[in-house]
């Protein structure tokens, strides 16, 4: 099977940096993806990560260490509108299997 | 560029009555996903089908199947619908490992 843990919450303050972990289970890995939902819309895709290492699109950047099964989202120059729900993915196969979200605040 | 359309956005149905939802994608994506988001639970795979003319169960494919009619469209049906099914409806579709393009979702009540 598969299982991914984030974070149920974070909050930070408008201009700051955060960072959201994840780490999962799986077998048949092949990259961690971030997607974005703010309320009453769709995922979107933020980024991917299938080998080790950062990933830099503008604000955003994610991380991923495949030998210990972890990645996180760094999201820097907070901003009142990056406040929604982030989610991790693993891409398995065919499967995108999602973790629980984590829902971020931001406070001005 | 439409990419990833869903009907219907809403619909409400009684308890032990059937419904189709629909997908269609025009990005000529091999795959696509069907999920239900509950809150607290995060997006939850039902059925998802690799290629035109396969598909296969996600993590909760009880009381649901699925038609891959053509290369475009993914439909979900819910064959008698329960309170529990209750729940928000993404559709998906991506081409290879990497990103994801989601419909805007159906909001389905089962009461």
């Amino acid at each position: 099977g598969q299982s991914l843990e984030q974070p149920s919450e974070v909050t930070a303050v408008e201009g700051a940096i955060v960072q959201i972990n994840c780490t999962y289970q799986t077998s048949g890995f092949y990259g961690l993806s971030w997607y974005q939902q703010h309320d009453g819309g769709a995922p979107t895709f933020l980024s991917y990560n299938a080998l080790d290492g950062l990933e830099e699109t503008g604000r955003f950047s994610s991380f991923l260490s495949r030998s210990d099964s972890y990645g996180y989202l760094l999201l820097q120059e907070l901003q009142m509108k990056d406040s929604a729900s982030y989610f991790c993915a693993v891409n398995r196969d065919d499967k995108i299997i999602f973790g629980k979200g984590t829902r971020l605040h931001i406070l001005p | 560029n439409a990419g990833v359309t869903q009907t219907p956005k809403f619909q409400v149905l009684k308890t032990g009555q059937s419904m189709t939802l629909q997908c269609a994608q025009d990005m000529n994506h091999n795959s696509m996903y069907w999920y239900r988001q509950d809150p607290g639970m995060g997006l939850r795979l039902i059925y998802y089908s690799a290629s035109e003319g396969t598909t296969d169960k996600g993590e909760v494919p009880n009381g649901y199947n699925v038609s891959r009619l053509n290369k475009r469209e993914f439909s979900l049906r819910l064959e008698s619908a329960a309170p529990s099914q209750t729940s928000v409806y993404f559709c998906a579709s991506r081409q290879s490992n990497g990103e994801a393009f989601f419909g805007q979702g159906t909001r389905l009540t089962v009461v």
